[in-house]
Order: structure tokens, then C-alpha cells, then sequence
């Protein structure tokens, strides 16, 4: 079974609003989260480091008002993809690394589209 | 900035062949590599990882080997199979930090 949660799986929105996507580790404390983003046929781009309990780090380019991230527990990340356009429209993807065992995993993915 | 990627965008064989993809990169301080399957609509799927002290990663049907001199990564995959066709990610990461994925190669397996 899924050992990293994300949803939603899907999600449509119009331009303007405000989506939530959240990423969750469903046995295992996760204090940092990744949130990746990827267009059609290219490869997955890391958006942001989430830390729990303090601020995301995010990456260059990525604007960090436009990409809200909240890890507020152990367990869970939020992304907030703010007054989105159809330009935000993608396939996010989260990951965590289970420290214990070593390996990351990945979240099943949210596609979006912004109409 | 430093990146990952790969020499080829696609590789067709047929089934039974053997498939070589490989990787280039460029961060020699990176210490973990993974090769990601990924099917259309999915996400990442782990295929076979290799640490920086290894050099050789045997799984089933696949083999991974680094070579660290020349910093590159190379996926094997025996006997290649029409579920096999899928884009092919190489990614590296360094001491625990993100995964940095690399551009992707499309293997297309004909029967």
C-alpha cells in the first residue's frame, strides 16, 4: 500500500483561485517533505524543501508567495497554489525519505488544470 | 548550476534485446542515485538505487552501474519486455538533500 499519501489526485480549477494539495507519510514521521512539479514530457523540477515546523526553502524561480507550503506535523505538507492560471496547470508530486530505512518515497501526484 | 541529464532522449529495441539508458552528472559530491520508471498519468516508479561506496547494483532484470571517475550512471535492463516501455529517469541527491531528476529517456520496446 501507499506509504506517502498526496491528494487530490486530480483537481480542476479556475483561474483565480486557490487549490491545496496535501502530501501526507502515512507510517512514518516525515520533518522534511519535497515538492516536485513536472510539465508534459519533461522531468520532475524540485519546487521546495518542506521542513516541519519552520519555513520551506524553496528553489530558484519558484515564488514562494505564489507556492504556499505548510508542514505543520510530522505527517503532513500542504502545497497552496495561490490565485492559479492556467500556466500553473502540471502534475505535482511529493516525496519524503523514511530516514529509518533510508528511502524516499513518492507521493501518487495531483494533476491540475487551471481553466 | 549543477545538473543531472542523459545523452539520449529515446531508445527503441525490440523485445528480448537487451537495454542500455544511461546518465550523466555533474555534482561529485552526490552520493545516492535511484533510477525512476515512469509510466503516463503516474508517478516515479523506483526501479533499482546504488550508493557512491557501490559500482555495481544487480536487481531483477536490471543492473546498475556507476562509474564515478567519469561521473556517469547506466541502466540495464535484461531480456527488455513491452511493459518495460516507460520514460526513464536517473536521480541523484547529496547526503540526504532533494532528489535532483535528470531530463528523462523514453524506452519504446516493439514485439
Amino acid at each position: 500500500g501507499a506509504v506517502v499519501s498526496q491528494h487530490p489526485s486530480w483537481v480542476i480549477c479556475k483561474s483565480g483561485t486557490s487549490v491545496k494539495i496535501e502530501c501526507r507519510s502515512l507510517d512514518f514521521q516525515a520533518t522534511t517533505m519535497f515538492w516536485y512539479r513536472q510539465f508534459p514530457k519533461q522531468s520532475l523540477m524540485l519546487m521546495a524543501t518542506s521542513n516541519e515546523g519552520s519555513k520551506a526553502t524553496y528553489e530558484q524561480g519558484v515564488e514562494k508567495d505564489k507556492f504556499l507550503i505548510n508542514h505543520a506535523s510530522l505527517t503532513l505538507s500542504t502545497l497552496t497554489v495561490t490565485s492559479a492560471h492556467p500556466e500553473d496547470s502540471s502534475f505535482y508530486i511529493c516525496s519524503a525519505p523514511r530516514h529509518s530505512g533510508n528511502t524516499i518515497y513518492f507521493g501518487e501526484g495531483s494533476w491540475l488544470t487551471v481553466v | 548550476g549543477e545538473s543531472v541529464g542523459l545523452h539520449l532522449p529515446t531508445l527503441s529495441v525490440q523485445e528480448g534485446d537487451n537495454s542500455i539508458i544511461n546518465c550523466a552528472y555533474s555534482n561529485s559530491a552526490s552520493d545516492y542515485f535511484i533510477w525512476y520508471k515512469q509510466e503516463s498519468g503516474k508517478g516515479p516508479q523506483f526501479i533499482i538505487d546504488i550508493r557512491s561506496n557501490m559500482d555495481k547494483r544487480q536487481g531483477q532484470r536490471v543492473t546498475v552501474l556507476l562509474n564515478k571517475t567519469v561521473k556517469h550512471l547506466s541502466l540495464q535492463i535484461a531480456a527488455t519486455q513491452p511493459g518495460d516501455s516507460a520514460v526513464y529517469f536517473c536521480a541523484e541527491s547529496q547526503a540526504g538533500t532533494a532528489l535532483i531528476f535528470g531530463k528523462g529517456t523514453t524506452l519504446s520496446v516493439s514485439s
